[in-house]
């Protein structure tokens, strides 16, 4: 089993759409979660950390249940610059290390 | 500029070459790290360094080596390449400070062995 699962999508929603995507981790003693973002053939971007109590930037909405190992990312009024593959990324503590999800591939249509 | 460089930007070579990856940054980060990265298997760890001549396998150091001889210049090497090999491969740097801290990526190396 992956340490960290994501769906690899790709979801295919319309300018101005809502969409969410759940990451499930299986080590519980994971420590910080995050999402990356990575256009095509680019290198990774820190999008925005997860917080226990839940986090907002503009648009986007990160969440963590801890109980249940897993995190989302909520996207509100999708635009088409928001195409991209969105990397689920746990820390695990030891060394600085981060273990990287598969990646979800979000396309916004007009 | 950009804060973490990655030379070459692509690379086609041949089964038992051996091939250097070279990275550099100048955001000052004592921390550098080597991923790769493969199709539906997200960034895997290759090798990583806390500090000049500080070398820490990762979760796929096998058939790789690494050099820091400086703070700013991470080297990967790949002794006798194999098709397996083959992927995109960056480096990324983050600071000291206590805790997690924001991994920088470089634009990234594809490699392909023949």
């Amino acid at each position: 089993r992956k340490e960290v699962e994501q769906d690899p999508g790709p979801f295919n929603v319309p300018e101005g759409a809502t969409v969410a995507f759940n990451c499930t981790y299986s080590n519980s003693a994971s420590q910080s979660f995050f999402w990356y973002r990575q256009d095509c053939r680019k290198e990774p971007k820190l999008l925005m950390s997860v917080y226990s109590s839940g986090n907002e930037d503009g648009r986007f909405t990160a969440q963590l249940n801890r109980a249940s190992q897993y995190i989302s990312l909520l996207i509100r009024d999708s635009k088409l610059s928001d195409s991209a593959t969105y990397l689920c990324v746990v820390f695990n503590g030891y060394g600085n290390k981060l273990v990287f999800g598969a990646g979800t591939i979000l396309r916004v249509k007009s | 500029d950009a804060d973490v460089t990655q030379t070459p930007r692509n690379r086609i070579t041949k089964t038992g070459k051996r091939i250097m990856l070279e990275c550099s940054q100048t955001k000052g980060h004592d921390r550098m790290y080597w991923y790769r990265q493969d199709p539906g298997l997200g960034l895997r760890l290759i090798y990583y360094s806390f500090d000049v001549k500080d070398i820490n396998k990762g979760e796929i150091s096998d058939g790789y080596s690494v050099s820091r001889q400086a703070q700013a210049k991470f080297s990967l090497s790949l002794e006798s390449a194999i098709p397996n090999q083959t992927a995109l491969y960056f480096c990324a740097t983050s600071d000291l400070e206590g805790g997690y801290n924001e991994q920088f990526f470089g634009p990234g190396t594809r490699l392909t062995v023949l």
